[in-house]
């Protein structure tokens, strides 16, 4: 079983800073891989997919990265809206399955 | 817009059954695979199963696989999710989940149910 595991655990910056999440997979998942963001009492969202594309209706400052192992969420420059639980998930094709991550927390400094 | 609605959580006893739904809206129901994900009060994630398109396949996590059954009418437009045998640790909010793209389950997850809170205790 693959397992994602997400630093930091917390992250605390400004608005208008840059956020560098990272996610690493304990074997390779080629490109397998998605991001998602969820405020609080909220649903998740999904923001990344296949590891470097934007879901639709996502702003351009949300990008991803990697593939194999290690792959990361860039947010270049952090909206109010943007502090929030950001997971990634991966998917194996037989049988299908996911996993997430265990999700990192974007807070105001 | 595409809407998802779940609804049938509430408090059940240890050992007991609950049915979920998921009503949809503003999509082709029957061209999209169809997920249930679960998040325990204050904790991460965990994704429970999915049904093609037409429902002729399921796939579990090996945590649910023979208590829960996913199952879907496309003629109401509707997902469910058969909790059986429930246990303490089944307390979650439950989401349902459209896939991403048609066709294929093998895609992602967009976008989600509002989620419906299922407690199990006595």
């Amino acid at each position: 079983e693959i397992v994602l595991t997400q630093s930091p655990a917390t992250l605390s910056l400004s608005p208008g800073e840059r956020a560098t999440l990272s996610c690493t997979a304990s074997q390779s998942v080629a490109s397998y891989l998605a991001w998602y963001q969820q405020k609080p009492g909220q649903a998740p969202r999904l923001l990344i997919f296949d590891a470097s594309n934007r879901a639709t209706g996502i702003p351009a400052r949300f990008s991803g990265s990697g593939s194999g192992t290690d792959f990361t969420l860039t947010i270049s420059s952090l909206e109010p809206e943007d502090f929030a639980l950001y997971y990634c998930q991966h998917r194996t094709n037989w049988p299908p399955s996911w996993t997430f991550g265990q999700g990192t927390r974007v807070e105001i400094k | 817009q595409v809407q998802l609605v779940e609804s049938g959580g509430g408090v059940v006893q240890p050992g007991k059954s609950l049915r979920l739904s998921c009503a949809v809206a503003g999509f082709t129901f029957s061209r999209y695979g169809m997920h249930w994900v679960r998040q325990a009060p204050g904790k991460g994630l965990e994704w429970l199963a999915v049904i093609t398109y037409d429902g002729s396949s399921q796939y579990y996590v090996d945590s649910v696989k023979g208590r829960f059954t996913i199952s879907r009418d496309n003629s109401k437009n509707t997902l469910y999710l058969q909790m059986n045998s429930l246990r303490p640790e089944d307390t979650a909010v439950y989401y349902c989940a459209k896939s991403f793209y048609s066709g294929s389950v093998l895609n992602w997850f967009d976008p989600w149910g509002q989620g419906t809170l299922v407690t199990v205790s006595s």
